[in-house]
């Protein structure tokens, strides 16, 4: 069974990087598929953030692009995600995930939530 | 790019049937048959309901069911049971190879 799980700070402060990294489980990242990054923040809706195939090439999401590094490390067989320059309107879970198709999302990890502190 | 559009909450009793629209552009829900679904329990992680508009994955109830017509997908849940109550959100692959949500909508069970 395929899982993933999130790490990293939990409290970042406002005008710093916020890194996470996504350890994947039960599926060699080198194999194929993209993965991404999506987040939710506190009672709102789910918006994507950004993607990227085990080849290294990125896709993001127009709105976090001047911001935002995803990257991938097959040997850790895990991917990360960097954003820059945070304020509060960051404060979010963030969710890695696994896209298959590439057209949809369906593996997640738990969510770990990020507080952007001021 | 912008969110697709979803209304916010629908509710239906035991049983009842509840439909969800899901309104893109031609950019995305109306160019590709890639709308997927998901479902979001209070507190809980998203998880995968629809995919290409109407495939439902291993486990999912055959109540789910998706639809699309022109630029515009739908999820209608059938028999619908308390366990049901949840977020649900839509996606759609892009023009942009970029991917977008809709804004969730609430189901109540009344």
């Amino acid at each position: 069974q395929v899982q993933l799980q999130e790490s990293g700070p939990g409290l970042v402060k406002a005008s710093e990087t916020l890194s996470l990294t996504c350890d994947v489980s039960g599926y060699s990242i080198s194999s194929g598929y993209y993965w991404g990054w999506i987040w939710q923040p506190p009672g709102k809706g789910l918006e994507w953030i950004g993607s990227i195939y085990y080849t290294g090439s990125t896709f993001y999401n127009p709105s976090f692009k001047s911001r935002v590094t995803i990257s991938v490390d097959t040997s850790k067989n895990q991917f990360s995600l960097k954003l820059n320059s945070v304020t509060a309107a960051d404060t979010a879970v963030y969710y890695c995930v696994r896209i298959r198709g590439p057209f949809y999302f369906d593996f997640w990890g738990q969510g770990t939530l990020v507080t952007v502190s001021s | 790019q912008s969110a697709l559009t979803q209304p916010p909450s629908v509710s239906g009793s035991p049983g009842q049937s509840v439909t969800i629209s899901c309104t893109g552009t031609s950019s995305d829900v109306g160019y590709y048959d890639r709308v997927s679904w998901y479902q979001q329990p209070p507190g809980s992680v998203p998880k995968l309901i629809i995919s290409d508009v109407s495939k439902r994955p291993s486990g999912v109830p055959d109540r789910f069911s998706g639809s699309k017509s022109a630029n515009t997908a739908s999820l209608t849940i059938s028999g619908l049971q308390a366990e049901d109550e949840a977020d649900y959100y839509c996606c759609s692959y892009t023009t942009s190879v970029t991917w977008v949500f809709g804004g969730g909508t609430k189901v109540t069970v009344l």
